[in-house]
């Protein structure tokens, strides 16, 4: 079980390009989720899907979208990126609808110049 | 007011020592509560779930108190492996609050 995998580990952008963060989980979650960790802020959820086909916004879901493409992989894209969005980005997964606990990828450490 | 408040520290302590983390939530109606650990540049790891009676799990014990909306986390006989920022987590909603963490390092 490799749990929850994100590519790319660091990507550099300049401001205006789009990318594509990936994100997939091998434990037959149905939940996953999007956060962003600022220096000095706890996390904060961009996105969520409850389930494979639904997505739902955040806290902060302005500048992103995102694909659950099915219930193994949920990616989030920046279409046109901005030095606001320089953060350390994490997907998760949570096993049931009965417990709320949440586990992490490695995340992926994005800086827009 | 934020949602989950802690202390950010960073608590300093010898190795052996005990210490101590507390946490206030806002929201009464929240459920479920965690702690969480973080590495310094890695993914937040899930330590223990909080329950109301309390828990522990080896040197680490629990505590959740509904009435004053707090939550507590205690180490004992501290490792160096222990230095690490500890996230106090409400479930509120079905969404996980994350605190902005306490850093906690062992000294040798």
């Amino acid at each position: 079980n490799a749990g929850v995998t994100q590519t790319p580990k660091f990507q550099v952008l300049k401001t205006g390009q789009s990318m594509t963060l990936q994100c997939a989980q091998d434990m037959n979650h149905n939940s996953m989720y999007w956060y962003r960790q600022d220096p000095g802020m706890g996390l904060r959820l961009i996105y969520y899907s409850a389930s494979e086909g639904t997505t739902d916004k955040g806290e902060v879901p302005n500048g992103y979208n995102v694909s659950r493409l099915n219930k193994r992989e949920f990616s989030l894209r920046l279409e046109s990126a901005a030095p606001s969005q320089t953060s350390v980005y994490f997907c998760a997964s949570r096993p049931r609808d009965t417990a709320y606990e949440q586990y992490f990828g490695p995340g992926t450490r994005l800086t827009v110049t | 007011r934020k949602e989950v408040e802690q202390d950010p520290g960073p608590f300093n302590v010898p190795e052996g020592a005990t210490v101590a983390f507390n946490c206030t939530y806002s929201n009464s109606a929240s459920q479920s509560f965690f702690w969480y650990r973080q590495d310094c540049r890695k993914e937040p790891k899930l330590l223990m779930s909080v329950y109301s009676s309390g828990n522990e799990d080896g040197r680490f014990t629990a505590q959740l108190n509904r009435a004053s909306q707090y939550i507590s986390l205690l180490i004992r006989d501290s490792k160096l492996s222990d230095s690490a920022t500890y996230l106090c987590v409400v479930n509120a909603a079905n969404k996980l609050i994350f605190g902005t963490g306490t850093l906690l390092a062992v000294q040798p």
